[in-house]
C-alpha cells in the first residue's frame, strides 16, 4: 500500500467545517483512497472511498485532485460526536489485501 | 453474521497464564485480520488471513503469539505466557467485496486484554 502522511491531531469546534488532508505522493494508477473513523473503545469504521474528482455520501466528502497524490476528508457542521481518530488508506483495493493503517489524525471537536 | 464480533470484550488475565481471543467474521468474507492497539496508538497489524493460503503471520511480536483460522471462518488468536506488554485492545476485521465498494474492511469492536 503506498505510504501516506496526515497531520498527528487538529482541534475544532461545534458547527465548523472540517477538512483534512492526506498526502500520498507515491499512490499506483490502480489505487483508491479510503478513509476509516475510530471512536474510542470500537474498531476502525468504513467513512468513505473514492479514485478521483469528488465523492459525496451522507456523512463526509471526498475531494481528490487530478494528480491524485493527496485528498482531503471534509466534514461538514462537526458536532463532539465527530471526535475521533481518522485514517487515510492508499490501495488496491479490489482484492483483499494487507491493510497497515498509520497513526491517523485524531480529531478534538470542542463546544 | 451482520457484523464481525469479537468474544470476550473484555479479559483479565494473570501475567504468565494463556489466553484465547476469539473472531466472527462476516459471512462470506474470504480474508480475516487481527490488529493491536495500545491506549492511544494507532493499529499493529499482526497477522492475515486469506482463503485456503499460508497466513501472513509478519506482524506477530513474538513466538508466544498464534492464530488459526478453522475451515475459513472462525479465528482465535492465542497469546501464551501472557506479559504485561501484552495489554492492548486486539481488533479484529473482515473483508470482502461489497456493495458499492472495493471491498470494504469491517472490524469487531474488539476485545480488552489486560495482565496484571
Amino acid at each position: 500500500l503506498a505510504k501516506t502522511t496526515q497531520p498527528i491531531s487538529m482541534d475544532s469546534y461545534e458547527g465548523q467545517e472540517v477538512n483534512i488532508t492526506c498526502s500520498h505522493n507515491n499512490i499506483a494508477t490502480n489505487d483508491y483512497i479510503t478513509w476509516y473513523q475510530q471512536f474510542p473503545s470500537q474498531g476502525p469504521r468504513f467513512i468513505i472511498q473514492g479514485y478521483k474528482t469528488k465523492v459525496t455520501n451522507e456523512v463526509a466528502s471526498l475531494f481528490i485532485p487530478a494528480d491524485r497524490k493527496s485528498s482531503t476528508l471534509s466534514l461538514p457542521r462537526v458536532s463532539l460526536s465527530d471526535t475521533a481518530v481518522y485514517y487515510c488508506l492508499v490501495g488496491i483495493m479490489n482484492r483483499d489485501d494487507k491493510i497497515i493503517f498509520g497513526k491517523g489524525t485524531r480529531l478534538h471537536i470542542l463546544p | 453474521g451482520a457484523g464481525v464480533s469479537q468474544s470476550p470484550s473484555n479479559k483479565v488475565t494473570e501475567k504468565g497464564k494463556d489466553v484465547e481471543l476469539r473472531c466472527d467474521p462476516i459471512s462470506g468474507h474470504t480474508a480475516l485480520y487481527w490488529y493491536r492497539q495500545s491506549l492511544g496508538q494507532g493499529l499493529e497489524f499482526l497477522i492475515y488471513f486469506q482463503g485456503n493460503s499460508a497466513p501472513d503471520k509478519s506482524g506477530l511480536p513474538s513466538d508466544r503469539f498464534s492464530a488459526e483460522r478453522t475451515g475459513g471462518s472462525v479465528s482465535t488468536l492465542t497469546i501464551q505466557r501472557t506479559q504485561q506488554e501484552d495489554s492492548a485492545v486486539y481488533l479484529c476485521a473482515s473483508s470482502g467485496r461489497q456493495r458499492g465498494l472495493n471491498y470494504g474492511y469491517t472490524f469487531g469492536s474488539g476485545t480488552r486484554l489486560t495482565v496484571v
